[in-house]
């Protein structure tokens, strides 16, 4: 089944504290990218990836990192999280300029 | 900077009620364009898209759009909607040249009433 699986769904975690949420995708897309949903701001984009080792910017960037090392795997590193990096997490693959394939979501609560 | 404006982000209606939520996009040149809907908890799930071709679309669920080069607007009917299209809907633009961000409009948030 063609999916885009992230974990984990849900996390909570103090300020600080470095964490990871994982992406992969099984539909052999060049193109993945996350997002942060926020009520009353719709999809922010965070980071995306054109292809392997390939990343840039979004509208969104500070405070994240991520690494495109596998075509299928797209992980978002947060170094020190902040509780204004509260929200729920989406990422998304697809081929070049086509519709997006969008994960379950990691909702995330920094205290 | 490239936008995407949805000028409705509330809406309630009854059912079978016709439904037209706006989106305008603010980028000059060529753009494939979508709609996307998420239902309350789940994840965006793409309703339509257009590329190229016949400006009118259809999609699933009886959903179409219309695409209006010179309005940049790609508008979302649908002729009569059911309680179970209550959700959100997101319009996104991705343009085909220069950057290959994909741009989200901030959401129309859609109640249907029984």
């Amino acid at each position: 089944e063609a999916q885009v699986t992230q974990n984990p769904r849900y996390l909570i975690t103090v300020t600080g504290k470095k964490l990871t949420v994982t992406c992969s995708q099984n539909m052999n897309h060049e193109y993945m990218s996350w997002y942060r949903q926020d009520p009353g701001l719709g999809l922010r984009q965070i980071y995306y990836s054109m292809n392997v080792e390939v990343t840039d910017k979004g509208d969104v960037p500070e405070g994240y990192k991520v690494s495109r090392k596998e075509k299928r795997n797209f992980p978002l590193i947060l170094e020190s999280p902040s509780p204004n990096q509260t929200s729920l997490y989406f990422c998304a693959s697809s081929r070049q300029g086509h519709e997006q394939y969008f994960g379950p979501g990691t909702r995330l609560t920094v205290t | 900077a490239q936008s995407v404006s949805q000028h409705n982000h509330h809406v309630i209606l009854s059912e079978a009620a016709s439904l037209e939520l706006g989106c305008n996009y603010s980028y000059g040149g060529t753009v494939n364009l979508f709609w996307y809907v998420q239902y309350p908890g789940q994840h965006l799930q793409l309703l339509l898209k257009y590329f190229s071709g016949d400006p009118l679309v259809k999609g699933i669920k009886g959903f179409e759009a219309e695409f209006i080069k010179s309005k940049f607007s790609f508008n979302l009917r649908k002729p009569s909607v059911q309680w179970s299209d209550t959700a959100e809907y997101f319009c996104a633009v991705n343009p085909l040249r220069g950057t290959y961000k994909y741009i989200f409009g901030t959401g129309t948030r859609l109640k249907v009433l029984a």
